[in-house]
Parts: structure tokens; sequence; C-alpha cells
């Protein structure tokens, strides 16, 4: 089975400097996706960040970028310039092209400070 | 489009009591999803449907069941409500050709 692991149960930073989340997973599949979701306390679940396993290129949206280092099975988060509004629990999720699930990390909760 | 809908938002349930929360995404997706999120703690999947009629036991299908009699909608059902069940509750749905899963507003739920 799958695993996911976020080691950083909690982090904060300062408004308009950069953090990263840690993600590792465990997989045997080649082709996987891996997702970034964001859970403000409004508990919506809204997706970040994807990256497929076949590309090389990390994925960017804006102020979010990923390192996706497939050798070392990691996907890590960066958010630079972070804002007020980052505060929020972060997941990492792991899913492959052959099955139909997701599975999440624990969580990281991410407290961005004035 | 309204994309993925639960109701209600929040119960209180008596222990021993049934109740079924519903789930409808109108984006046409073929999978659907149920997750529970016990605070603090991250989602663990319950079941899913990968189509109208087929469905199937995620890690902690306990105590619950589900049904897929059309494309759009995907209830849970709680029989027989304990304590342990007392957590959030998200569906999520997502299309045959991408990965990514959208997720409803969640249920609350409250069993004492």
């Amino acid at each position: 089975a799958q695993t996911v692991t976020q080691s950083q149960p909690e982090m904060s930073v300062q408004e308009a400097e950069t953090v990263t989340l840690s993600c590792t997973y465990d997989t045997s599949e080649n082709n996987y996706y891996l997702f970034w979701y964001k859970q403000p306390p409004s508990r919506q679940m809204i997706l970040v960040i994807r990256q497929e396993a076949y590309k090389q290129q990390n994925a960017t949206e804006n102020r979010f970028s990923v390192n996706f280092q497939k050798a070392a099975k990691s996907f890590s988060l960066k958010i630079s310039d972070s804002q007020l509004g980052d505060t929020a629990m972060y997941f990492c999720a792991f899913g492959e092209t052959s099955g139909s699930r997701l599975t999440f990390g624990e969580g990281t909760q991410l407290t961005v400070n004035p | 489009n309204a994309g993925v809908t639960q109701t209600p938002k929040f119960r209180i349930l008596k222990i021993g009591q049934s109740m079924t929360l519903q789930c409808t995404q109108d984006m046409n997706h073929n999978y659907m999803y149920w997750y529970r999120q016990d605070p603090g703690m991250g989602l663990k999947l319950i079941y899913y449907s990968v189509g109208a009629g087929i469905t199937d036991k995620g890690e902690v299908p306990n105590g619950y069941n589900v049904s897929r009699s059309t494309t759009e909608d995907f209830p849970l059902r709680l029989e027989l409500a304990a304590p342990s069940q007392t957590s959030v509750y998200f569906c999520a749905s997502r299309s045959q050709d991408s990965y990514e899963q959208y997720f409803g507003p969640g249920t609350r739920l409250t069993v004492t």
C-alpha cells in the first residue's frame, strides 16, 4: 500500500517570506500523480498544485512551486511571498494512474504571521 | 456550476440513530468518494465509486454503506451511529481523464 508522509505537523513563516513544506511517499509504481491541497479554516479542500510523475519539469502555479525528486520519492511545496491568506492546513496526496484512489498525508499546519 | 454539494452542513445524532449524508455533483464525473477527517488528522477513504452501480470499500468502511444509482448522487448511510463516527465528512469527485479530485464543503457530524 502507498504511504504519504508529511514530517512537519506545524510550520510558521513571516509574511512575504518563503516557506517549504515537505512530503515523501512510498510506491512501486512508475506512473502516478502528486497533489498539494490546501484546507483553510473554512474546511474547504482546495487544489493548490499537481505534478505528473512522467514530467521532469517541476510544476508552478503563481507563488506556489514544487520540487519533485522522483528517485528520492520527495515532493515538497514552496510558497513564495507568503500571504496571511496562505494560513491553512496543507495536505500532500498521491494517486496511481492505474488506480482510482488518492492517499493523503497527515497534513502540515502552516501559519503566516504578520 | 455548483460542483460538489453536500447536505446537511451540520448534524447531531444520538447513539444508535441512523442518517444519510447526501452528495451530488453536476460535473458528470464517473468517480466519487467519501472521506472522513477526524480533528487534526488527514483524510481517510470510506467508500468510493467508479461509476453508477459500482462501489468499493476504502480504508475505513465499517459502520457505513453507500449506493450509486445515478452518476450524480452518492449518498453515505450511517447505521447505528457511534461516538467514534464523530467527524467531518467530505465527498469528492473526479472525471475519468483527470486525477485531481474536487471536494464538497463537508458535513460536520457529532454523535453523542
